[in-house]
């Protein structure tokens, strides 16, 4: 089975810190993505990545910054925390060229700013 | 930004019941839907996918698809508690394989 891991399940910052939040999958997924899930506002996309050091902006993109150096991790930043970016942070990964494209959801970072 | 509009309910349906899921979405072009359950403090995983209109069944799960209406929806059938949970609708944004997400349905299967 497709694993995609991120770093924490819990994180507390404080305003202003630089906040890194990790993704690795091990089944070689070219496609990776972050999302944001707030109550009653569904999940947004903020950023993906269709191959290494490439990068697009999602629906949310503004706050966060990512990067991806290597194919199976994708990291999401962000540059001083906010602290409306209290959040449930979802990352997946996916296969590209097929219609099919599951999404393969990590366990979620509940990120804290306060 | 693409619309993709579901009732956040709750549905509460009793045990055995068909649970009906409903869908709308506004880019002309999604060729390919996608139906995500999410348990409650848990990950979204994926339980249908639908490219063509009409209906595809999966055991208890039948999703239907109207392009002209731009419409989808997930059908339960014999319900059971297990299946309570959130059921994320996601068309994809018109020929980019990437989903947009619904703010998702809550449904309540009751014994």
């Amino acid at each position: 089975d497709v694993k995609v891991t991120q770093s924490s399940r819990y994180l507390v910052k404080r305003t202003g810190e630089k906040v890194f939040l990790e993704c690795v999958q091990d089944m070689d997924h070219e496609n990776m993505f972050w999302y944001r899930q707030d109550p009653g506002l569904g999940l947004r996309l903020i950023y993906f990545s269709y191959d290494v050091k490439m990068k697009e902006k999602g629906d949310i993109p503004e706050g966060y910054s990512v990067s991806r150096e290597k194919k199976e991790r994708f990291s999401l930043i962000l540059e001083s925390a906010s602290t409306n970016q209290t959040s449930m942070y979802l990352c997946a990964s996916s296969l590209r060229g097929t219609p099919n494209e599951k999404l393969f959801f990590g366990s979620g970072t509940q990120l804290s700013v306060l | 930004q693409k619309e993709v509009e579901q009732n956040s309910g709750p549905l509460s349906v009793p045990e055995g019941a068909i649970a009906s899921l409903n869908c709308t979405y506004s880019d002309r072009v999604s060729q390919s839907f996608f139906w995500y359950r999410q348990y409650s403090g848990k990950s979204p995983e994926l339980i249908m996918s639908i490219y063509s209109n009409g209906d595809k069944e999966d055991g208890r799960f039948t999703a239907q698809l109207n392009k002209a209406s731009q419409y989808v929806s997930l059908l339960i059938r014999d319900s059971q508690p297990s299946d309570s949970a959130t059921y994320l609708c996601a068309p994809e944004v018109g020929g980019s394989y990437i989903p947009t997400f619904g703010r998702g349905t809550s449904l309540i299967v009751h014994p």
